[in-house]
C-alpha cells in the first residue's frame, strides 16, 4: 500500500469555522491532489500539486485553499467551512503527472467532514 | 471537454453471475490513460488497471477481465463468477496526456448477493 495518511480521519465542525486537512506521504512522489467524493458525481478534483509550493486549481476550487511546503506534506483549508462542503475528502499521490501521465494515482482512506 | 460516464448507477447479480460494468468517455485526445478503480464498503480507493489510448489489448487478471474499444470510446469491465467481495463501488477515470487530471464517472455501485 502506497504510504499515504490523512488527518484526521473524521471532523465535525460548525459553519463559518475555518478547517484544515492534512495529507502526508512517504513515497517522495511529486504530484499530490485533494478530491472530494459526493453521490452522483464520483469524485472531483480541488487542487493539486506538482511539486513543492506548486499548485494549481481543479474543477471544484471555489472556497479552498492548498500549501505544499514540503514535498511530504499537503494541506487543504477551508477558510470559512459551509454546508456545501460537506463530503469526504480524499488525498491522492502520483509519481508523474502533467504531459505523459500514466502513472496511476494512489489514494489515502479518506477524511469524512461534516458541517453542520 | 472531457467526460467518463458511467451509465449503470446500481447492479445487483448473485454469486457466480457474470457481470460487465460499463465506461463510455469522451476525449480530444489523441493520447489519454484510462484507469479502474474499486471502493469497497471500507471506503478505500484501490487502483486496479491502467490502459493507454495506444493499446487496444484486451486484459484478463484472474476474473477480471477490461475490453477496450476506440471506435465505440468504451472501456468496459468484467467480472466472471462474481464474489460477495466484489461488492464495492467501482469508478472508471480518464487522464488527458495534457494535464495528467483524473476525471472519474459517476461510480457503479455493484451488490453481490450470496
Amino acid at each position: 500500500d502506497a504510504g499515504i495518511t490523512q488527518s484526521p480521519r473524521h471532523k465535525v465542525t460548525e459553519t463559518g469555522t475555518p478547517v484544515t486537512l492534512r495529507c502526508h506521504q512517504t513515497e517522495n512522489h511529486r504530484y499530490m491532489y485533494w478530491y472530494r467524493q459526493d453521490p452522483g458525481h464520483g469524485l472531483r478534483l480541488i487542487h493539486y500539486s506538482y511539486g513543492v509550493k506548486d499548485t494549481d486549481k481543479g474543477e471544484v476550487s471555489d472556497g479552498y485553499s492548498v500549501s505544499r511546503s514540503k514535498t511530504e506534506d499537503f494541506l487543504l483549508t477551508l477558510e470559512s467551512a459551509t454546508s456545501s462542503q460537506t463530503s469526504v475528502y480524499f488525498c491522492a499521490i502520483s509519481e508523474s503527472g502533467g504531459l505523459g501521465s500514466n502513472q496511476p494515482q494512489h489514494f489515502g482512506d479518506g477524511t469524512r467532514l461534516s458541517i453542520l | 471537454a472531457q467526460k467518463v460516464t458511467q451509465a449503470q448507477t446500481e447492479i445487483s447479480v448473485v454469486e457466480k453471475e457474470d457481470v460487465t460494468l460499463d465506461c463510455v468517455y469522451e476525449t480530444r485526445d489523441t493520447t489519454y490513460y484510462l484507469f479502474w478503480y474499486k471502493q469497497p464498503p471500507s471506503g478505500e480507493l484501490v487502483f486496479l488497471i491502467r490502459r493507454n489510448s495506444f493499446d487496444e489489448q484486451n486484459e484478463i487478471s484472474g476474473r477480471y477481465s477490461w475490453n477496450f474499444q476506440k471506435s465505440t470510446s468504451s472501456f468496459n469491465f468484467t467480472i466472471t463468477a462474481s464474489q460477495v467481495v466484489d461488492s464495492a463501488v467501482y469508478f472508471c477515470a480518464l487522464s488527458s496526456s495534457n494535464t495528467g487530471k483524473l476525471i472519474f464517472g459517476q461510480g457503479t455501485t455493484l451488490q453481490v448477493k450470496p
